[in-house]
């Protein structure tokens, strides 16, 4: 099983602040998603990132994708109170098509007005 | 847009109860996926339908079982339940882009067994 960790797993900041959350592993993957979870919602996706040291920008998230695809970052940029949610990193392995979908344990972030 | 729609909501069980879980989705997605969400420990997968009249375990399936009746239609069943079944419960279907597989997940089912 291959095991992606995030951190923090908890984070509070105020509205307007700059963040960056984490998702790591000690295993290679072929690709790797991020999702935002709302409370009473499933996941919904954000991005994929394929390539290593991939940088993709979704308004003020920018996602990127570690050199070795080990490890995988999310910044936020003058957070708002609607970024509030459970982020999830997901990976597919390094034999992508025949293997499913690996999830971290999330970061909890909220957003304070 | 309906998407992947679960049934029930919420649902509170005795233990040794059955029960099972409903979920459709309306995207013409071959694949489709059972997962429990634990507190600090993420998605794990249940169980999958690759297609079709085909299922497949995931990383935990014991204590559970599935069923998919259709293309539309995947359901997960608890035979006798357990406390250690207290989750919450998400269908997903999904499709393959360039970019891989991108999952659409149901709004959950929250589960106590008591």
């Amino acid at each position: 099983t291959q095991l992606l960790e995030q951190s923090p797993q908890f984070l509070s900041i105020q509205e307007g602040e700059n963040l960056t959350v984490y998702c790591n592993s000690s295993s290679v993957f072929s690709s790797l998603q991020w999702y935002r979870q709302e409370p009473g919602e499933g996941p919904v996706l954000l991005v994929t990132v394929v390539t290593g040291g991939e940088v993709k920008k979704l308004k003020r998230l920018t996602f990127q994708f570690g050199d070795a695809r080990k490890d995988s970052s999310l910044h936020i940029t003058a957070a708002q109170p609607g970024d509030t949610g459970l982020y999830l990193c997901a990976g597919v392995g390094p034999n992508f098509g025949n293997e499913k979908l690996t999830f971290g344990t999330g970061t909890r972030l909220t957003i304070i007005p | 847009n309906a998407g992947v729609t679960q049934t029930p909501k919420f649902q509170v069980l005795k233990t040794g109860q059955s029960m099972t879980l409903q979920c459709a989705q309306d995207m013409n997605h071959n694949s489709m996926y059972w997962y429990r969400q634990d507190p600090g420990m993420g998605l794990r997968l249940i169980y999958y339908s690759a297609s079709e009249g085909t299922t497949d375990k995931g990383e935990v399936p014991n204590g559970y079982n599935v069923s998919r009746l259709n293309k539309r239609e995947f359901s997960l069943r608890l035979e006798s339940a357990a406390p250690s079944q207290t989750s919450v419960y998400f269908c997903a279907s999904s499709e393959f882009s360039g970019e891989g597989e991108k999952l659409f997940f149901g709004s959950g089912t929250q589960l106590s067994v008591l």
